[in-house]
């Protein structure tokens, strides 16, 4: 079955700098990539996500890289704040439909005032 | 915005008895899913589940687990004679349709301690 890796499984920037999380996933036929924000309490919630036919996403401060080649994709925060702060996951799309997912096991980021 | 509701936010249990997890999908969505994040670890896919039947399962999934979509608008989870290592985080998802992005949403979790 699909197993999705990240790293690092924490970071701490200095906020105005860039945070980089980094997924490697195993099954070549997943498709679909999430990122996910988790803070405490709180469920996952959706912050960008790529599909397999597309190489870099962005939304703002935000941006997704996928290697399909390497099986790897990567999360970028560019001028960081004190409200990114959170646990991140990236996920793998599997099953029939492609709707369920495989995480990884998260990063901790901590932006430092 | 939309959200997907859950209740209790926290519940305990003793080891033995079962537990029900309610989950109140985004109305219009017709796709439904279990995750499980045991603490400080990812957060596991249990099971999805489509015109009123489990659409995909995992291998955590197994018989003591049961989903169930009573009414038009609750979706919940029973586990039967709980045990101290299904102490998780439940949440609860749902989606427009059967392909991922069409507004998979997350509910804020269900803290379930089995003592």
């Amino acid at each position: 079955g699909e197993n999705v890796e990240q790293h690092p499984s924490t970071l701490s920037v200095q906020e105005g700098d860039s945070a980089v999380i980094k997924c490697t996933y195993s099954d070549s036929a997943s498709n679909y990539f999430p990122w996910y924000k988790q803070e405490l309490g709180k469920g996952p919630q959706l912050i960008i996500d790529i599909r397999s036919n597309v190489g870099e996403k962005k939304d703002q401060r935000i941006a997704v890289t996928l290697n399909k080649t390497a099986k790897h994709f990567s999360l970028h925060i560019t001028e960081t704040q004190p409200e990114d702060s959170a646990v991140y996951f990236c996920a793998a799309s599997i099953g029939y439909y492609g709707q369920n997912f495989v995480f990884g096991p998260g990063t901790r980021l901590s932006v430092l005032p | 915005e939309p959200e997907v509701t859950q209740t209790p936010s926290h519940q305990v249990t003793q080891m033995g008895q079962e537990v029900i997890l309610r989950c109140v999908p985004i109305s219009n969505h017709l796709y439904f899913y279990w995750y499980r994040q045991i603490l400080g670890q990812k957060v596991e896919f249990l099971v999805s589940f489509y015109n009123n039947e489990i659409s995909e399962k995992s291998e955590i999934f197994d018989d003591q687990f049961s989903v169930e979509r009573p009414d038009g608008s609750n979706f919940t989870l029973k586990i039967r004679s709980t045990k101290l290592e299904d102490s998780a985080m439940y949440f609860c998802a749902s989606s427009e349709m059967g392909s991922p992005n069409y507004g998979y949403t997350f509910g804020s979790g269900t803290r379930l301690t089995v003592v």
